[in-house]
Formats: structure tokens, C-alpha cells, sequence
């Protein structure tokens, strides 16, 4: 069964770091690329971060970028999330999820499954 | 604009058809994907590409794309469909690498 598995939230005072985790398991890991959604609470998603199968290329949010760091472990079949800095608005259900894509003729799709259960960063004094 | 607009709820009444829309600029380079979600549970891949289910997805759900708008259509809604759906594409404006649209609510009546 392909499956994803967050870890790694909690209660962080504004300013702290947090890592998340994310475990994947039955597909070939190496061969994805990955990405970190998230989910204010009462709000809709917003992507976070983007990081090739081969760790060579990043992107991320305006929103985190220059606090936040995507990283993974083929090896461990791991995908990570450091967060420094973290503010209120970083509130959020954080979830990975798997980017897959088909490009036929004149046309790439690009779409996210699986997705992990999330697992809830609170950023509060 | 890297936006993709969603209308923010529609209702339709059990066994009858909705038709959720998604527009914005990047979908007139980029197919939409649409993701299905129920409170406290994470997103669904219910279409993706042209018109694609993945499986287990029942054939009730299908997907269309013209200019700057996609749309989900889900023929015959039961119960089991009451949700938030969002749509979700690469951002052609390069502002970012995806974008995701505001999600709408369906309400099975």
C-alpha cells in the first residue's frame, strides 16, 4: 500500500523551530519528486515546498521562504520540513503528498497523490 | 495572476449533477487536478490530467478543461460526495510552482 506518514507537530512559541517528518512506504521513494502542503485552520490549502527526487531542485512559498528547508532522505525514504522562525499565521495542518506526472502531446499534468493525515503545527505563546 | 477562483459553495440535490468551476490563468497552460476533502481528513485525488480517475474513484466524477477554466462535474451526487473540493495546477505566472484554488463547499440536499 503506498502510504505516507507526517510527524513531528506540535505547540512551538512564535520565533521557535519545529522539523517534520514524513515517511513514505510502498512505491520507490527515490524516484518521486515530493511536496509539503498546508491548511490553516477554517482555510483552504496552500502549497508550501517542492524538492526533486534527486534533492536538486527547491522551491518554496513566498510565505516560508528564508525559514523554511525541505530536505529528504532516499536512504530512509524520508521527506523532513525545518521550520525556524515561525509565526502565527504558520498555524496549520502540514501534509506531504507525492507529485506525479504524465506529459503527452502539447499537455503536462501534474497532480498530488497520495497525501499523508497531516499532522498540526501550533505556533503560540 | 497566479490565482485560481473557485465559487465558494454550490448544492445540488441527491442523484442530480454539479458543476464545480476553476479559473485562472495558469490553466490555460496546465490541466487542473481536483482534490476531494471531508472535515478532518486529508485531500483526495479525484481527477487529474485531461479527464482521469484514479482507482476506486467511482465514474460519477468527471473533469473538463476550456481556455482558463477547468471544471469537476459529479453526475448522480450522493451523500457520500458533501464536501470541499479544491482545484490545484502549476503556476504559469512563475510566482510560484503550484497554486491551489479557494475550494468550494458541496452540500447534498
Amino acid at each position: 500500500e503506498v502510504q505516507l506518514v507526517e510527524s513531528g507537530g506540535g505547540l512551538v512559541q512564535p520565533g521557535g523551530s519545529l522539523r517534520l517528518s514524513c515517511a513514505a512506504s510502498g512505491f520507490t521513494f527515490s524516484s518521486y519528486s515530493m511536496n509539503w502542503v498546508r491548511q490553516a485552520p477554517g482555510k483552504g490549502l496552500e502549497w508550501v515546498s517542492y524538492i526533486s527526487s534527486s534533492s536538486s531542485t527547491i522551491y518554496y512559498a513566498d510565505s516560508v521562504k528564508g525559514r523554511f528547508t525541505i530536505s529528504r532522505d532516499n536512504a530512509k525514504n524520508s521527506l523532513y520540513l525545518q521550520m525556524n522562525s515561525l509565526r502565527a499565521e504558520d498555524t496549520a495542518v502540514y501534509y506531504c503528498a507525492r507529485e506525479d506526472i504524465v506529459v503527452v502531446p502539447a499537455a503536462i499534468s501534474y497532480w498530488f497523490d497520495p497525501w499523508g493525515q497531516g499532522t498540526l503545527v501550533t505556533v503560540s505563546s | 495572476s497566479s490565482e485560481l477562483t473557485q465559487d465558494p459553495a454550490v448544492s445540488v440535490a441527491l442523484g442530480q449533477t454539479v458543476r464545480i468551476t476553476c479559473q485562472g490563468d495558469s490553466l490555460r497552460s496546465y490541466y487542473a487536478s481536483w482534490y476531494q476533502q471531508k472535515p478532518g481528513q486529508a485531500p483526495v485525488l479525484v481527477i487529474y490530467g485531461k479527464n482521469n480517475r484514479p482507482s476506486g474513484i467511482p465514474d460519477r466524477f468527471s473533469g473538463s478543461s476550456s481556455g482558463n477554466t477547468a471544471s469537476l462535474t459529479i453526475t448522480g451526487a450522493q451523500a457520500e460526495d458533501e464536501a470541499d473540493y479544491y482545484c490545484n495546477s502549476r503556476d504559469s505566472s512563475g510566482n510560484h510552482l503550484y497554486v491551489f484554488g479557494t475550494g468550494t463547499k458541496v452540500t447534498v440536499l
